[in-house]
């Protein structure tokens, strides 16, 4: 059964610290393996990761995969109290076009 | 349209209620998706469609679930004789996919949070 695992699954951090979200995947037949930033409801997109070693970066944001070791790292530098979200891990196999989602990593960012 | 909208936003509904909530996609995305998250948990896929049929309901938990994409574009939910563990956030998303190959980006709507009592 396809499965994505996050880690941690919440943290408290200060503003302007650095935080590293993981997330490791076991899935049939993988295509790409996306993040998203969820506040209130809607998971809003942040990156889509095919290939391994080639970091996505978008501002402050950062994200890297590797596929030998099946998993991901989703990195915020010099962290804002707007940053407070759950992040969200997916999995997207090759066949079924359904996103198999972690259950996030809950960040609270403090000023 | 700009994103993707979900009505209603809320639903209370009361045990063994009929409800239906609805989609709709980006203009122009040919695939739509139904997701349900519970609290706590990330979102669990349910059914996509890509145009007017249904491609993969697998996640359809039982026979009480249904969807319907009639013209390709809005969809509609529908939930019969509804259980108290229907309750959370559905959650729809579209896409511009045109088949099974290429990697494709799912864009989400705000949800429906259902409560049902």
């Amino acid at each position: 059964e396809d499965k994505v695992v996050q880690s941690p699954l919440s943290l408290v951090v200060h503003e302007g610290d650095t935080v590293t979200l993981n997330c490791s995947y076991e899935v049939t037949n993988f295509r790409s393996l996306l993040w998203y930033k969820q506040e209130k409801k809607a998971p809003t997109f942040l990156f889509m990761l095919t290939s391994s070693g080639i970091e996505k970066k978008s501002g402050r944001l950062s994200s890297i995969l590797d596929k030998k070791e099946l998993f991901s790292i989703l990195n915020i530098t010099a962290t804002q109290t707007g940053d407070s979200a759950i992040y969200l891990c997916a999995a997207e196999p090759t066949y079924g076009n359904k996103l198999v989602f972690g259950a996030g990593t809950i960040l609270r960012v403090k000023s | 349209g700009a994103g993707v909208s979900q009505t209603p936003s809320n639903k209370v509904t009361e045990k063994g209620k009929y409800v239906e909530l609805r989609c709709d996609p980006i203009s122009g995305h040919t695939a739509l998706y139904w997701y349900r998250q519970s609290l706590g948990q990330g979102p669990e896929f349910l059914i996509y469609f890509q145009g007017t049929g249904a491609a993969d309901d697998s996640g359809l938990p039982n026979d009480r679930f249904f969807a319907v994409r009639p013209e390709g574009s809005v969809s509609t939910l529908k939930i019969q004789r509804t259980e108290r563990g229907d309750s959370a956030v559905y959650l729809c998303a579209s896409s511009l996919r045109r088949g099974p190959v290429g990697t494709d980006t799912q864009y989400f709507g705000p949800g429906t949070r259902l409560t049902v009592l």
